[in-house]
């Protein structure tokens, strides 16, 4: 069975800042990777996604991620953060069937 | 284009009673997946259905729990005779497709049992 691992549960840093988040998984084969994230008050929306090709994913507002396949890794960074990057972020992974496996989200805090 | 609707948003039931959750995928997506958050978890998948069939269950709760989705109207999830521990967020999401497709979710209908 799959299985994602997201690092940290709680990340708090300062505007400006450099962001890694970290998420690893558990399967064999080939998977597809995602990270969503959540705004307050607001449903998930899909941050990026890898399929395949580079594995340098680059997503919206800023963020990117970076598969690597020998680490089972697919680690969220963002260069310089702002406080409305504050919100809840979930890796997941689907082995190409479409069934989502979602690690247990990281709460992201930015103050100002 | 509207988005995955899901209601009601906030729904409160006594234990012993059922409660009924409903989600309208977004136009022209035709696979549907529901997904339940519990405090301090992740999503946790629990069934994908395409129009009129039930292609995964294996998230699902043996009893209590059942889900569809019509020819006609907006999928279901179905739960009855709820205990407290059925108390979390219900996230649906659609799809155009199975596979290589993104899954676009819905605002969730947060079900507290009293």
């Amino acid at each position: 069975a799959q299985s994602v691992s997201q690092h940290n549960h709680h990340v708090i840093l300062s505007e400006a800042a450099s962001l890694e988040l970290g998420c690893n998984y558990s399967y064999g084969g080939t998977v597809n990777l995602f990270w969503y994230v959540q705004y307050p008050g607001q449903h998930l929306q899909l941050l990026l996604k890898y399929f395949s090709g580079d594995p340098l994913v680059k997503g919206i507002k800023g963020f990117e991620a970076e598969f690597i396949k020998s680490k089972f890794s697919f680690n969220l960074r963002k260069p310089s953060v702002q406080w409305s990057d504050t919100a809840e972020y979930f890796c997941a992974v689907n082995s190409g069937y479409s069934t989502l496996t979602f690690g247990k989200g990281t709460m992201l805090l930015v103050s100002p | 284009n509207a988005g995955v609707m899901q209601n009601p948003r906030h729904l409160v039931r006594r234990r012993g009673q059922e409660a009924r959750l409903r989600c309208s995928p977004m136009k022209g997506h035709s696979h549907v997946y529901w997904y339940r958050q519990l405090p301090e978890e992740g999503l946790k998948f629990m069934v994908y259905l395409q129009k009129e069939n039930i292609i995964d269950e294996s998230g699902m709760p043996k009893e209590r729990f059942s889900a569809e989705f019509p020819k006609e109207g907006p999928s279901i999830l179905r739960i009855q005779q709820v205990v407290r521990g059925d108390s979390a967020a219900y996230f649906c999401a659609s799809s155009p497709g199975q596979g290589l497709y993104e899954q676009y979710f819905g605002p969730g209908t947060r079900l507290t049992v009293t």
